[in-house]
């Protein structure tokens, strides 16, 4: 059965600075992965995806991931913070059976001090 | 509407009635899914559409959960006999194929 793991429950940053969320995974093929974003007061939205192609791939409000098979993760990177990317983010994998039965990870907050 | 919607934002109801959850997805959105949320626990896949089918109906955590959808529009999620267990927040998210796209508020129900 498909899983993701985030390790990290809660993280804080200070606006400008890098961030890195950590996200692994376990399937048994080749996974289609996605990060979403959930800000305060509204719903889970779509951030990227990725299927297959060039492992990095860019996403919604400056956010990129990097699908690196040999470790299992799919990482959310963004390389400079801002207060209003306070939220918390989910990834999730999917399988590739013809429709998205999308399974996805317990998330991480992120806080941004100013 | 602009997003996905879902109706009643918050449920109590007392173990072993029957509730019902209202999704209306985006306009023109073909696929449509059902997830569950337990406090502290990350989102649990009940059911998937596509248009009015179900291909998927795998998360389903008992047979007191069903869900349809008509019209390639609207879905409802049905939990008969309701138990304590069942308390959650149930959100429903749309998409045009493909994986969920945007979802809902979300209904808080508390089964007392």
């Amino acid at each position: 059965a498909q899983s993701v793991t985030q390790p990290d429950i809660h993280i804080t940053v200070s606006e400008g600075a890098s961030l890195e969320l950590r996200c692994n995974y376990s399937y048994g093929a080749t996974p289609y992965l996605f990060w979403y974003v959930q800000s305060p007061g509204q719903g889970l939205q779509l951030l990227l995806k990725y299927f297959s192609g060039d492992t990095l791939v860019q996403g919604i409000k400056g956010f990129e991931a990097e699908f690196k098979r040999s470790q299992s993760s799919f990482n959310l990177r963004k390389p400079s913070v801002h207060w209003s990317d306070a939220a918390e983010y989910f990834c999730a994998v999917g399988n590739s059976g013809g429709y998205q039965k999308v399974t996805f990870g317990t998330g991480t907050k992120l806080q941004v001090i100013p | 509407g602009a997003g996905v919607s879902q109706s009643p934002s918050n449920k109590v109801t007392e173990k072993g009635k029957d509730v019902e959850l209202r999704c209306d997805p985006i306009s023109g959105h073909t696929a449509l899914y059902w997830y569950r949320q337990r406090l502290g626990q990350g989102l649990e896949f009940l059911i998937y559409f596509q248009g009015n089918s179900a291909p998927d109906k795998s998360g389903l955590p008992s047979d007191r959960f069903s869900a349809e959808r008509t019209g390639e529009s609207v879905s409802t999620l049905t939990i008969q006999r309701t138990q304590q267990e069942d308390s959650a927040v149930y959100l429903c998210a749309s998409s045009l194929d493909g994986p969920p796209r945007f979802f809902g508020p979300g209904t808080r129900l508390t089964v007392l």
